[in-house]
């Protein structure tokens, strides 16, 4: 099994640029997450899909927008990028019960000049 | 609001045991989780608590006192494979975990 894939693993974007970093998982798992980590910053949620077809904001949703295409597939789109969106983006996915054991994507470097 | 506090660095030597601590406050809990990153790779589960006491696996164990809104994580017999970050991570019961900001474990031969 591939797990939880997302894609592109490095992208380099100029100020005001739009992209869209996809995500999919073939565990058959009903949650899904978009976390962003920065040095000394641990990794912070920014939005999150508890189950198909519903999406809410995490604790830095600004500037990101998200997409729960069907259950497998789960998109982050950077509408007009900012120099501080600047990170590497780890996608995860979870059963969603029990002990809600997260599983991540490889990550996404991003850089935004 | 939710806060996790977990020291930033322990440095120990191969073969030796050592303890990293997490402290929280959180509106809601239902459990704390560990997470392990190697550099340049992606956070793996490592263990979870939802009750007080230990859980054991293998050379890692974790423990949990919900009284005292505190955990741990303890490895023995260190490996240098074992130089990594890990995090503690809070279940409040709203579908998502709340992450620490991570301690980096240095293992020096």
């Amino acid at each position: 099994n591939a797990g939880v894939t997302q894609t592109p693993k490095f992208q380099v974007l100029k100020t005001g640029q739009s992209m869209t970093l996809q995500c999919a998982q073939d565990m058959n798992h009903n949650s899904m997450y978009w976390y962003r980590q920065d040095p000394g910053m641990g990794l912070r949620l920014i939005y999150y899909s508890a189950s198909e077809g519903t999406t809410d904001k995490g604790e830095v949703p600004n500037g990101y927008n998200v997409s729960r295409l069907n259950k497998r597939e789960f998109s982050l789109r950077l509408e007009s990028a900012a120099p501080s969106q600047t990170s590497v983006y780890f996608c995860a996915s979870s059963a969603g019960d029990g002990a809600n054991v997260l599983t991540f994507g490889a990550g996404s470097r991003l850089t935004v000049l | 609001g939710q806060s996790l506090e977990q020291p930033s660095e322990v440095t120990a030597v191969e073969g030796a045991i050592v303890q990293i601590n997490c402290t929280y406050q959180t509106s809601g809990f239902y459990g704390l989780s560990w997470y392990q990153q190697h550099d340049g790779g992606a956070p793996t589960f490592l263990s979870y608590n939802g009750l007080d006491g230990l859980e054991e696996t293998g050379r890692f164990s974790s423990f949990l006192s919900r009284s005292d809104s505190y955990g741990y994580l303890l490895l023995q017999e260190l490996q240098m494979k074992d130089s990594a970050s890990y995090f503690c991570a809070v279940d409040s019961g709203y579908s998502t975990l709340t992450f620490g900001k991570g301690t980096m474990l240095l293992v020096s031969p």
